[in-house]
């Protein structure tokens, strides 16, 4: 079982919202990551944690703010979002940590900012 | 800089033939290399990887081929069917506990 999955699966949100996204995997891996997905581009990693500590932030804006609740449970908590955050939010696991490790993608959050 | 590189932004193939999808990357470091596939508002889904110490992996109707030297992989699909039809991305990390760095992805289209 490979599965990875994440809620919900569309959002749609005004700028002043508060809203979070959640992803959870019962794979046993330790390592889990957000990425941020615009149309026709490559996933584009914002977080990673690495047995529930936050180990990789790449300088992503403080509207955007990552918690790992247990091993099994990821959340992004959304804040003051601009239009052009609106993305596909990808969730993904993997057995240790980043390197010789494949990385299991959700089926993704599709965002829209209003 | 772009550190992997798809140049090629669609294919198209007829069903039944070989696709083939190209990758190249600069980091010598890269020694762990994957290919995603990936529908329209879906996440992508891992195919296949290969090390540094292997040139070839199989894995069914995909093969990934690894030639180190000219810091360039590609993965055959044979036979090709019309399901196939997706964006398939190149990634690559090292054993440092690197980030995975995608490539900018390929279309693949197989016709009936």
């Amino acid at each position: 079982d490979t599965e990875v999955t994440q809620t919900p699966k569309h959002l749609v949100m005004g700028m002043t919202n508060k809203k979070s996204l959640k992803c959870e995997q019962h794979m046993g891996h330790r390592a889990m990551y957000w990425y941020k997905q615009k149309a026709k581009k490559p996933p584009e990693l914002m977080f990673v944690y690495s047995y529930e500590k936050l180990s990789i932030n790449e300088s992503v804006p403080s509207r955007f703010s990552p918690e790992c609740p247990n091993s099994s449970l990821l959340n992004l908590h959304l804040h003051a979002l601009q239009p052009e955050d609106s993305a596909l939010y990808l969730c993904a696991s993997s057995q240790e940590g980043p390197g010789w490790d494949t990385q299991y993608f959700g089926p993704g959050t599709r965002l829209t900012v209003l | 800089d772009q550190q992997v590189k798809q140049n090629s932004p669609s294919l198209s193939v007829q069903e039944g033939r070989i696709s083939i999808l190209n990758c190249d990357y600069t980091n010598s470091m890269f020694d762990y290399f994957l290919w995603y596939k990936k529908y329209p508002a879906e996440g992508p889904t891992f195919l296949i990887s290969i090390s540094s110490i292997k040139d070839k992996n199989e894995d069914g109707r995909f093969t990934v081929f690894l030639n180190k030297s000219a810091k360039h992989l590609s993965l055959h699909i044979v036979p090709s069917q019309p399901g196939d039809s997706a964006v398939y991305f190149c990634a690559a990390t090292d054993n440092q506990g690197g980030k995975l760095i995608f490539g900018q992805g390929t279309e693949l289209s197989v016709k009936p």
